[in-house]
Formats: C-alpha cells, structure tokens, sequence
C-alpha cells in the first residue's frame, strides 16, 4: 500500500524566512510525485511532477527536489501570499489513484 | 490552461434529497475522479472513471453513486442525502502521465 506522510504539519514563518516542507513516501513503482497548493475554500492548484530521484523544479519562489524516500518543497523568502496549504502526492506502478498526504499548512507573516 | 468546472461553488439541501453534482474538464482527459474533504481527513477518494460508462469504487463509495455518458462530464450522485454528507466534494481530471487537476469544489451542506 502506498503512503505519503508530511511535515510538519503546520509551519509559521516570517516574510523572507526560507524554509522546507518534507513529503515522505512508501511506494511500488513511483510513476510520479505530485506538489499542490491549496487555499482555503478551494481547490488544490498542480504546482510541479517529480518523476525520478534526482529531479529538481522550480517555479517563482518554489523548488521542489525529489530522493528515493523523499521530496522536499523548498521555499525561498517566502510571502504571505505564498501561505497556504500545500499537498504531496505519489502514483504507484499498481494503482489507479493518486495516495496524497494530509498536506503542511504554511502560514507567511508580514 | 486546463480547466475542470464543477455546477455549484455551494449547495445546501435536505436531507432525504436526491443531489446531482456535475463535472466537466475541457481537455479529454481519460480518467476522472470525485473525492470528499474534511478536515482532519485530508482527500478521501469517492468514485473513480478511467473511460466513458465505466467507473470504479474508490475508498468511500456508500451513499454515492456516479455516472459519466460523455468523456468530458463525470457527475456524482447522493441518492439520499444525509447530515453526515456535509462536505468538500472535488473533481479532478488527469493527464495519462498522472498530472491530476481540480476543480474549484463544491461545498455541501446538508440539513
């Protein structure tokens, strides 16, 4: 059975505080991993796919990383806009459905 | 720019009444999903399509029903609805590499 599990749970930084997010993962033949983003009352935005160990991406102040156990979502002097929660998410060789974790909810203050 | 929509942002209804939740992406994708949010939950998986007229149970299936007559719609049905379906219902579509979308959800509140 695949299992994704995050932390922290919740995470508070200052504007400009950098900072990581850690999505840990158990699967059979990972086809992908997953970031979204997800405010509040809405629902999850795509932000990147991880697809081997090794692989980086980045987008704006965002740069998710990926190893054979983990990935993390690095988050360079972050925003209050960047607060949200963010959501990781794997695709198994054996499965139809994506297995998503409980989601880091990431609070930015002024 | 991919785009899945879904017939309501919110819905309040009774409980007993029949609820048709709609969903449709505008990119062909194959597989289509509906899940449930709660808090403290995270995402459940309801009810899952890989092609049209075919549908799979997902890890809560009871007291929903779906139905997908067209590759792009995929609605999920609450034959019944109950206090204990008051929800965050998602639909998502997803690319053959696994890139799943969603849509903005609907927020149900039965009374």
């Amino acid at each position: 059975e695949d299992q994704v599990t995050q932390s922290p749970e919740a995470l508070r930084l200052q504007e400009g505080e950098s900072s990581s997010l850690n999505c840990s993962y158990t699967v059979s033949g990972l086809r992908g991993l997953f970031w979204y983003r997800q405010d509040p009352g809405k629902g999850p935005e795509f932000l990147f796919t991880l697809y081997s160990a090794g692989e980086e991406k980045e987008k704006e102040r965002l740069k998710a990383t990926l190893t054979k156990k983990e990935s993390f979502l690095h988050i360079t002097a972050p925003k209050p806009e960047d607060s949200a929660t963010y959501l990781c998410a794997v695709l198994g060789a054996g499965s139809y459905q994506l297995t998503f974790g409980k989601g880091t909810k990431l609070s930015v203050i002024p | 720019d991919v785009k899945v929509t879904q017939s309501s942002r919110y819905l309040v209804k009774r409980t007993g009444e029949k609820v048709f939740l709609e969903c449709v992406q505008d990119m062909d994708h194959e597989n289509m999903f509906w899940y449930r949010q709660d808090p403290g939950l995270g995402l459940r998986l309801i009810y899952f399509s890989y092609d049209v007229k075919m549908k799979e149970k997902g890890d809560i299936p009871e007291g929903y029903s779906v139905s997908r007559e067209k590759k792009e719609r995929f609605s999920l049905i609450l034959e019944s609805a109950s206090t204990n379906q008051t929800s965050m219902y998602l639909c998502a579509s997803r690319t053959r590499v696994g890139e799943q979308y969603f849509g903005p959800g609907t927020r149900l509140t039965v009374t």
